[in-house]
């Protein structure tokens, strides 16, 4: 069975400039979420999904991040426009819809920002 | 909101030895406490979790022990292998939900 998929998994993009990345996450799976790493740091909570709607994206930086996940599986994380700061692996991560438990992660994407 | 912390946040041990990674967590509603195992440039891992009805859980050369009064949970690694070197994460639930809370991590090294 796949698991969670990401691309790209690498991105260098000037500043100013949009950037998207991708997730399908495993099959079934309801809940889905968007984790910013930093370098060195543990992830950070972006948005998380139940099927197509955010329950919670009080940590996404609305006025350049926006995420969607249309019909409730593959999702995609946008920022325009990037900022330097904004370099970090971006991590969606999927499970179970109601379970409290594992977390299955994806590769991520590392993005960098010049 | 449930607030993380982890200790020590590097760790070095001799092949052999045994190690241990201290979480604690401020949310006393949170229930479920899961270890996170990240190798260098791969995604974070679960490795073992605990659920608050239990103080202690193994599995082979892991185990974590739980102390729900103190607010702390434990991450033991024993007869420790150069494939153990990772970064660990321990995480917490904000209360009963499913966002969770990462710790900032330790970098494990086995030294041969």
């Amino acid at each position: 069975e796949a698991g969670v998929v990401q691309s790209p998994r690498y991105k260098i993009i000037e500043k100013k400039q949009p950037v998207a990345f991708w997730c399908n996450p495993i099959s079934g799976h309801n809940t889905l979420y968007w984790y910013r790493q930093n370098l060195g740091q543990g992830p950070e909570l972006l948005i998380r999904y139940e099927n197509e709607e955010a329950v919670d994206d009080s940590q996404l930086p609305k006025d350049r991040f926006s995420a969607e996940r249309l019909k409730g599986v593959d999702s995609t994380l946008k920022i325009q426009p990037a900022e330097l700061g904004d370099s970090a692996v971006y991590l969606c991560a999927s499970s179970f819809r109601g379970y409290t438990g594992e977390l299955f992660f994806g590769e991520g994407s590392r993005l960098t920002v010049l | 909101g449930e607030n993380v912390e982890q200790h020590p946040s590097t760790l070095s041990v001799q092949e052999g030895d045994s190690a241990v990674i201290k979480c604690t967590y401020s949310d006393s509603a949170s229930n479920y406490f899961p270890w996170y195992k990240q190798e260098l440039g791969k995604r974070p891992q679960l490795i073992i979790d605990i659920r608050s009805n239990v103080g202690e859980k193994k599995d082979q050369r892991i185990a974590v022990t739980l102390n729900k009064t103190a607010k702390h949970f434990s991450l033991h690694i024993t007869e420790t292998q150069p494939e153990d070197s990772a970064v660990y994460f321990c995480a917490a639930p904000k209360g009963y939900g499913q966002n969770f809370v990462f710790g900032p991590g330790t970098r494990l090294s086995v030294l041969p």
